[in-house]
């Protein structure tokens, strides 16, 4: 079965370091995605990438966060300057190009800000 | 607001018993999805239910669609060790764009004790 996979697995980083974490989106899917889980938390909505743009994204996703589709199958979240709140997992996601179709996540990425 | 209350938080059961857990919703969504997630990983997806009233099945598992549009319930039937997990209620909440921006529960962590 196709899936969303990420790499690093886990990633740590010095304060004020800028990290770039990767995904290879599902290939048949349009919509990406990238979603944050701090240490026992709920899932979190970060940002929705469509046609090479931004949908949507939300109050966590500041001036620190970009994101970008390098090539075609590549799907990346860039962190320019980490601080020790950005220490959790990421999660990146996939879904089809049609209204409320269920995402499909990625392992995700543990970053570790120290 | 599009806040999703899960309860319950944890559940500590024996092996062979059914599991219930459910999500509430001031506000009206578009679907509800149930995620599992396991240590480590990302969530993976368990059943999306549609419709309101819309009652599905995947094995042991059963979720419904409430009426309202405003909850649903999980059942795992006969449970068994590896159900162990944290399982996550999500939706597309109604009124927005819906491409994917989920909103998730709190999560309930299940613990089946052999």
């Amino acid at each position: 079965e196709p899936e969303v996979t990420q790499t690093p697995s886990h990633q740590v980083t010095q304060m004020g370091q800028e990290v770039i974490l990767r995904c290879v989106p599902i290939s048949n899917h349009l919509y990406f995605y990238w979603y944050r889980q701090i240490l026992g938390q709920k899932v979190e909505f970060l940002v929705s990438f469509y046609n090479n743009e931004i949908s949507e994204k939300s109050e966590i996703f500041d001036d620190q966060f970009s994101v970008e589709r390098p090539d075609g199958s590549n799907f990346t979240l860039k962190i320019r300057s980490t601080k020790l709140e950005d220490s959790a997992m990421y999660f990146c996601a996939s879904s089809e190009a049609r209204l409320n179709s269920p995402l499909h996540f990625g392992n995700g990425t543990r970053l570790t800000v120290t | 607001g599009q806040q999703l209350n899960q309860s319950p938080q944890s559940m500590f059961i024996q092996e062979g018993e059914d599991v219930s857990m459910n999500c509430t919703s001031s506000s009206i969504f578009n679907t509800w999805l149930w995620y599992k997630q396991d240590p480590g990983e990302g969530p993976v997806l368990l059943i999306a239910l549609y419709k309101a009233g819309e009652l599905t099945s995947n094995g042991r598992l059963t979720a419904q669609f409430g009426i309202t549009r405003k909850d649903s319930f999980l059942n795992i039937s006969a449970s068994i060790p590896s159900d162990v997990g944290i399982y996550f209620c999500a939706g597309h909440h109604a009124g927005g764009t819906s491409y994917g921006k989920l909103t998730f529960g709190q999560g309930t962590i299940l613990t089946v004790h052999p």
